[in-house]
């Protein structure tokens, strides 16, 4: 089945930092990606869909200059997380969906395993 | 935009037992209905779909039903186990775009 990768699993980092998070489609290529984040016991938020070769879409209330999203492949997207505060600290998952839908599988979304973020 | 509505937030059963957890959607060109399962730590599975040219589907002990309707959709998970014991998610969106929305989630437990 399809797999979606993420690096690292977990950062701890300091206030001011800026963090990058990998997420790549490991056998199947993916023109868009999306982006998430989850609090404790809470549901996946959607923060910004990754298109490649172009701009992200972020959704409202979710600060572009803050959380840098580059897609510059069809098998990786990358979130920046600039200038890192205690608040920033989540899970963040990003999830791929197939660019050809001719394998026939369903328009599925397949999940990355995640990246635990701490901003001491 | 699209607004998911999911309830119960937590539900305990026990083994044997049938759960069940609903979903509301509020945009009516949302044509795709998929159910996530997330354990502790780890990613969404999805588990179960289904589109809106149908009512029901069914795979082994889970099965989701969809009222395009009254826009709502059901999980239903018959002889549950405590390895069903998890978060379940439930998601709307439309096949072409990129617009998935998910439900505040489902904490289920199964009780031996």
């Amino acid at each position: 089945g399809a797999v979606v990768s993420q690096h690292p699993s977990r950062v701890i980092c300091k206030s001011g930092t800026s963090v990058k998070i990998e997420c790549r489609s490991l056998d199947f290529q993916a023109t868009t990606m999306f982006w998430y984040r989850q609090f404790p016991k809470k549901s996946l938020m959607l923060m910004a869909t990754s298109n490649e070769g172009s701009k992200a879409t972020y959704e409202q209330g979710v600060e572009k200059d803050k959380f840098l999203i580059n897609h510059a492949s069809l098998t990786l997207s990358t979130l920046t997380v600039t200038s890192a505060h205690p608040e920033d600290s989540s899970f963040y998952i990003c999830s791929a969906r197939e660019t050809h839908l001719a394998s026939g599988r369903p328009r599925e979304q397949f999940f990355g395993p995640g990246t635990r973020l701490t901003v001491l | 935009g699209e607004n998911v509505e999911q309830h119960p937030s937590t539900l305990s059963v026990q083994e044997g037992d049938s759960a069940v957890i609903k979903c509301t959607y509020s945009d009516s060109a949302s044509n795709y209905f998929p159910w996530y399962k997330q354990e502790l730590g780890k990613r969404p599975q999805l588990i179960i779909d289904i589109r809106s040219n149908v009512g029901e589907k069914k795979d082994q002990r889970i099965a989701v039903t969809l009222n395009k309707t009254a826009k709502h959709f059901s999980l239903h998970i018959t002889e549950t186990q405590p390895e069903d014991s998890a978060v379940y998610f439930c998601a709307a969106s439309t096949w072409f775009v990129n617009d998935m929305r998910f439900g505040a989630g489902t904490r289920l437990t199964v009780k031996p």
